[in-house]
C-alpha cells in the first residue's frame, strides 16, 4: 500500500536556527514528490516537485532533496514567516490523478 | 500564476439542508479535485474529475455529489449536510504535464 509519513509532528526552532523535515515514502514506482506549505485557515502553497532520486530543489531558506526512500526539506537560518504547516505528496506510477499526503509537520521558528 | 477560486471562504449551514461549493480555475486545467481537510486526518480526497461530465470516486465520497459541466469550474455538492461534514473543503486542479496540484484558499464550512 501506498504510504506517506512526515517526522516531526511539530518543530519548533530559534530563528536563524536550521533544520531540516523528513518525509518517508512507499509507492509502487515514484512518479513525482510534492512539497506544499499551508498557512493557518489556507489552502496550500505548491513549493517544490522533485521527481528522480538525486535531484534537489531551492527556494530562499528551503532546500528540497530527494533519496529513492525519503525526501528532505532544509531549512537555513529560519525566520518567524516560515512559520507554517509543511506538507508532503507523493504521485505513484500506478494512480497518476491522485496524490496521497503526509500528515504535516508544523513549524513555529520563534524571533 | 494559476489561480484557483472557491466561491465561500466560510459556510454555516443547518442539518439537512443542501450546500454547494463552487471552484473555478484559470489555468485551461483538466483534471480537479475536491479534498476534506480535518485535524489529525490530513487530506482526503473526495471526488475528482479528469475531465468535462467525468468524474470518479475519491476515498470518501458518500454523503458527496460533484457536477464538472465547464472545464474551469467543479462543483462539490452536499445533498443533506450533516454535522460530520463540518470540515475546511479544498479544491484544486492539477497541472497536466508536471503533476502539481494547484489548491484554492479553502471554504470552511460548519454544519450545526
Amino acid at each position: 500500500e501506498d504510504q506517506v509519513t512526515q517526522s516531526p509532528e511539530a518543530l519548533r526552532l530559534q530563528e536563524g536556527e536550521s533544520s531540516s523535515l523528513n518525509c518517508s515514502y512507499t509507492v509502487s514506482g515514484l512518479r513525482g514528490l510534492f512539497w506544499y506549505r499551508q498557512d493557518p485557515g489556507k489552502g496550500p502553497e505548491f513549493l517544490f516537485t522533485l521527481y528522480s532520486a538525486g535531484e534537489e530543489k531551492e527556494k530562499e531558506r528551503l532546500k528540497a532533496t530527494l533519496t529513492k526512500k525519503e525526501s528532505f526539506l532544509h531549512i537555513t537560518a529560519p525566520k518567524p514567516e516560515d512559520s507554517a504547516t509543511y506538507l508532503c505528496a507523493v504521485a505513484s506510477m500506478d494512480s497518476s490523478y491522485k496524490l496521497i499526503f503526509g500528515s504535516g509537520t508544523r513549524l513555529l521558528v520563534r524571533p | 500564476d494559476v489561480k484557483v477560486t472557491q466561491s465561500s471562504r466560510y459556510l454555516v449551514k443547518r442539518t439537512g439542508e443542501k450546500v454547494f461549493l463552487e471552484c473555478v480555475q484559470d489555468m485551461d486545467h483538466e483534471n480537479m479535485f475536491w479534498y476534506r481537510q480535518d485535524p489529525g486526518l490530513g487530506l482526503r480526497l473526495i471526488y475528482f474529475s479528469y475531465d468535462v461530465k467525468m468524474k470518479e470516486k475519491g476515498d470518501i465520497p458518500e454523503g458527496y455529489s460533484v457536477s464538472r459541466e465547464k472545464k474551469e469550474r467543479f462543483s462539490l455538492i452536499l445533498e443533506s449536510a450533516s454535522t460530520n461534514q463540518t470540515s475546511m473543503y479544498l479544491c484544486a486542479s492539477r497541472a497536466t504535464n508536471t503533476g502539481e496540484l494547484f489548491f484554492g484558499e479553502g471554504s470552511r464550512l460548519t454544519v450545526l
